[in-house]
This record gives C-alpha cells, sequence and structure tokens, in this order.
C-alpha cells in the first residue's frame, strides 16, 4: 500500500527556516517523480516544487523560488523540502505528493499524504 | 505562468441532477489537464486526468472533456458523496498550476 507521511510543520517566525520531510512506503520513490502542494488555510491548491525521476530536473513556483530547495534521499525513501526565509503567506498545509508516471514526470499526482502544517508568524 | 480560471466558483444542485463545472486556461494545454476532489479535511483525490480519462476508483457518472483552453467536468448524477470542492491543474508545462476550485454544494 502506498502511503506518504509528512513532517517537520510547526510554528516560525518570519524570515526563519523549516524543513518538512515526507517519508514514503509502499513504492519506491526513485522511480517517480515527486512534488510539494500547498494550501492555505481555506484556499486553494498551489504546487511548490517538484523533482524529476532520478533528480534530472528540479522545479519551483515562482512564489518560493530562491527560498524553497526540493531534495530526496533514495537510502531513506524520503522527500524533502528545505524552506528559507519564510514569509507570512507561506503559512499552509504542505502535501507530498507522487507522480502517476512510472520512470518519468507526468505532472499530474496520484497519491498525497495528509499534509504538515507551517505557520509563520510572529 | 498558465493561469487556470474556475467557473462557477459555487454551484448548488440537487441531489440526481448534473453538474457542470468549467475550467479555462491562459494558454493552449493540450490535453494536461486533471480535475481533482477534496472533501473537508482530506487530501485531494486524482479525478480525471489527460483531460478525459477518470481514475479506476471513480464511477463512470464522473466524465471529462475539452482540449486547449477550454476543459469540462461533468457530473452525470449527483450523489451525496460528490459534494465536495473540485480542482483543475494544468501539467502541460512547469510551473503547474491549480485553477481557484469550484465548491459543489448541495441544492
Amino acid at each position: 500500500e502506498v502511503q506518504l507521511v509528512e513532517s517537520g510543520g510547526g510554528l516560525v517566525q518570519p524570515g526563519g527556516s523549516l524543513r518538512l520531510s515526507c517519508e514514503a512506503s509502499g513504492f519506491t520513490i526513485d522511480d517517480y517523480a515527486m512534488h510539494w502542494v500547498r494550501q492555505p488555510p481555506g484556499k486553494g491548491l498551489e504546487w511548490v516544487s517538484g523533482v524529476t525521476w532520478k533528480s534530472g530536473t528540479l522545479g519551483y513556483a515562482d512564489s518560493v523560488k530562491g527560498r524553497f530547495t526540493i531534495s530526496r534521499d533514495n537510502a531513506k525513501n524520503s522527500l524533502y523540502l528545505q524552506m528559507n526565509s519564510l514569509r507570512a503567506e507561506d503559512t499552509a498545509l504542505y502535501y507530498c505528493a507522487k507522480d502517476i508516471g512510472y520512470g518519468g514526470d507526468l505532472g499530474h499526482f496520484d497519491y498525497w499524504g495528509q499534509g504538515t502544517l507551517v505557520t509563520v508568524s510572529s | 505562468e498558465i493561469v487556470m480560471t474556475q467557473s462557477p466558483a459555487t454551484l448548488s444542485v440537487s441531489p440526481g441532477e448534473r453538474a457542470t463545472l468549467s475550467c479555462r486556461a491562459s494558454q493552449s494545454v493540450g490535453s494536461n489537464l486533471a480535475w481533482y476532489q477534496q472533501k473537508p479535511g482530506q487530501a485531494p483525490r486524482l479525478l480525471i486526468y489527460g483531460a478525459s480519462t477518470r481514475a479506476t476508483y471513480f464511477p463512470a457518472r464522473f466524465s471529462g472533456s475539452g482540449s486547449g483552453t477550454e476543459f469540462t467536468l461533468t457530473i452525470s448524477s449527483l450523489q451525496s458523496e460528490d459534494f465536495a470542492v473540485y480542482y483543475c491543474q494544468q501539467y502541460n508545462d512547469w510551473p503547474y498550476t491549480f485553477g481557484q476550485g469550484t465548491k459543489l454544494e448541495i441544492k
């Protein structure tokens, strides 16, 4: 059974940093593109970042480019999001999502975690 | 960045009736369009991809159509479990972008 479990969220002051983790089970993350998608409280979805199969390409939303870094540890079957220079508008539930395409980046997501909440506030 | 616009923001429909949700892209995305269903307190679920291919765990009353810039999600006969928020998403180009969502509510 495919499972994605996020962790690392919490309350952080503006300008601070957090590192989110997503532990995957039931599949090998190295075989798929993986993504982070966020959802501010009561609002819609925003794709944040993705890393393609075999970590060939990294992509970021303009809103986080230069501040966030996506990475993966295949040995731990885990995905990460390093978030620096956090702003109030980064407050959201952050989901880890698995791309549907084996061995490629098809860009749509068939499994999602339950999310980890990041709150940026002083 | 490709902007996705959904309409209406809220749709009130009675159970058993048909619901039609729209999604427009600011430039052509071909058939690289997905729909997700999200219920309160839950993660989104992939519903449609390739504009018209339904995920196997959703029933046949859900269908998607369109290409280029205009897309439609149709639910032929609404059941109580279908009332949720629906998002479209383009994956033609990075950054991938979502529409703002359509809330489907019981009339």
